[in-house]
């Protein structure tokens, strides 16, 4: 079994600030973490994930995530907002099982981001 | 381009009726997803499909059903018995690489009940 908890709904940041969302998951298998970003009426785009390589995971637009295994967490972060972060952030959990039934979401993380 | 095709994007039901909203795929990818998508409740898996001809119910199966006669396509009815339909509504294929499932995505439909 597995299970992702992301553990804000919303955050807040303005523009030129650090952003973290936070993402913590359980799993019985060695897990694939991933992050997907949505834009308001749009599908899933994928901003990074973590196969069991490095623990520090770059992606795109400057975010980057840790793969920390003692605290089982994968959070995402970014130096510097800007406006065009603001989206809906979805954790994604993935077993090795390799059963196309083995992909678990988070409830997501509205990040807004203010002038 | 490579990529997972939704249609229509915005899509309008009377209640009663049942639709079918379209997803195509050319990636090649055996796996296919239909989830919905409601306010502060993230996605939740309806169905899923490993290969052509066979699928399997996700976790809010009732009401709703698709088909998989090709690798590319998996529809979904929505049907008069969906108590409540009006959502958005995104396909997802996959592949299995290195160890690991990754999804991709359509742009969605938006479903509303009118």
């Amino acid at each position: 079994a597995q299970s992702v908890t992301q553990l804000d709904s919303h955050v807040s940041v303005s523009e030129g600030t650090p952003v973290l969302l936070r993402c913590n998951y359980s799993s019985s298998y060695s897990p694939s973490l991933f992050w997907y970003v949505q834009h308001p009426n749009k599908g899933l785009q994928l901003l990074l994930k973590y196969t069991s390589a490095a623990t520090l995971v770059k992606g795109i637009n400057g975010f980057e995530a840790e793969f920390k295994k003692s605290e089982t967490s994968f959070h995402l972060t970014k130096p510097s907002a800007h406006m065009s972060d603001a989206a809906e952030y979805f954790c994604v959990v993935s077993s090795s099982s390799g059963s196309a039934r083995q992909l678990t979401f988070g409830s997501g993380t509205q990040l807004t981001v203010l002038p | 381009d490579g990529g997972i095709t939704q249609s229509p994007k915005y899509l309008f039901r009377k209640e009663g009726q049942n639709v079918t909203l379209s997803c195509e795929q050319n990636l090649n990818h055996d796996a296919m997803y239909w989830y919905r998508q409601d306010p502060g409740q993230g996605l939740r898996l309806i169905y899923y499909s490993q290969i052509v001809n066979d699928f399997q119910k996700g976790d809010i199966a009732e009401g709703y059903s698709v088909s998989r006669e090709k690798k590319e396509s998996f529809p979904l009815t929505v049907t008069s018995a969906q108590k409540n339909p009006t959502a958005f509504y995104l396909c997802a294929s996959s592949i299995f690489r290195m160890g690991t499932t990754e999804a991709f995505f359509g742009q969605g439909t938006r479903l509303t009940v009118v």
